[in-house]
């Protein structure tokens, strides 16, 4: 079975620097997805970024980026210019590859980020 | 969109009790997952679905939990008696649930407390 690990249960960081939030996971799979997903006080869970695991380049959005060490089985995420609004639980998530249909997500415990202003 | 719908967003009940949590998935997925939320043990499956169909419910605690998608808009998850290890969030997610990379969209959660 896959398993998803995030070592830090909290973190903090600065108003404007920069921070990374690691993650590690096991699978036999070759292919696969993953995620890191935002969960503010609102409980809500807000997709942050994902990475196919064919993909060698690591992806992208904004302030977000990931540091995909397929090899290591390592998916961490680094926040730019942090924000206030940045503070949330995060957590990394995995995902099987299929040809049809969905899959599940298997999630890590958390991280808890906090920003300072 | 609306994005998924779950109702209640609270519910308090006291221990013995039954209780309905549902779902109005985005339309168009055929994907619909139920995830659980606790402190102690996170974010766990419980059961998803494709096209209605149940695919998945190992993570499904016990008789006491049931699951139904009797149509594409709908979905309840059940608890029969509760308890109050029962305590915790439940999301819904769905997904279009088509080959491919895509997303899982999760509703705003519910909020079960069993007294």
């Amino acid at each position: 079975a896959q398993t998803v690990t995030q070592s830090q249960p909290e973190m903090s960081v600065q108003e404007a620097e920069t921070v990374t939030l690691s993650c590690t996971y096991d699978t036999s799979e070759s292919d696969y997805y993953l995620f890191w997903y935002k969960q503010p006080p609102s409980r809500q869970m807000i997709l942050v970024i994902r990475q196919e695991a064919y993909k060698q380049q690591n992806a992208t959005e904004n302030r977000f980026s990931v540091n995909f060490q397929k090899a290591a089985k390592s998916f961490s995420l680094k926040i730019s210019d942090s924000q206030l609004g940045d503070a949330a639980m995060y957590f990394c998530a995995y995902r099987r590859l299929t040809q049809g249909g969905s899959e599940k997500l298997v999630f890590g415990k958390g991280t808890k980020l906090t920003v300072n202003p | 969109d609306a994005g998924v719908i779950q109702s209640p967003r609270h519910e308090v009940t006291e221990m013995g009790q039954e209780v309905t949590l549902r779902c109005k998935p985005i339309s168009g997925h055929n994907s619909l997952f139920w995830y659980r939320q606790t402190m102690m043990r996170g974010l766990e499956l419980l059961i998803y679905f494709n096209n209605n169909v149940p695919i998945d419910d190992s993570g499904m605690p016990e008789d006491r939990f049931s699951a139904k998608m009797p149509n594409a808009s709908f979905s309840t998850l059940k608890i029969q008696p509760s308890e109050p290890r029962d305590s915790a969030v439940y999301f819904c997610a769905s997904s279009p649930g088509t080959s491919g990379d895509y997303e899982q969209f999760f509703g705003p959660g519910t909020r079960l407390t069993v007294l």
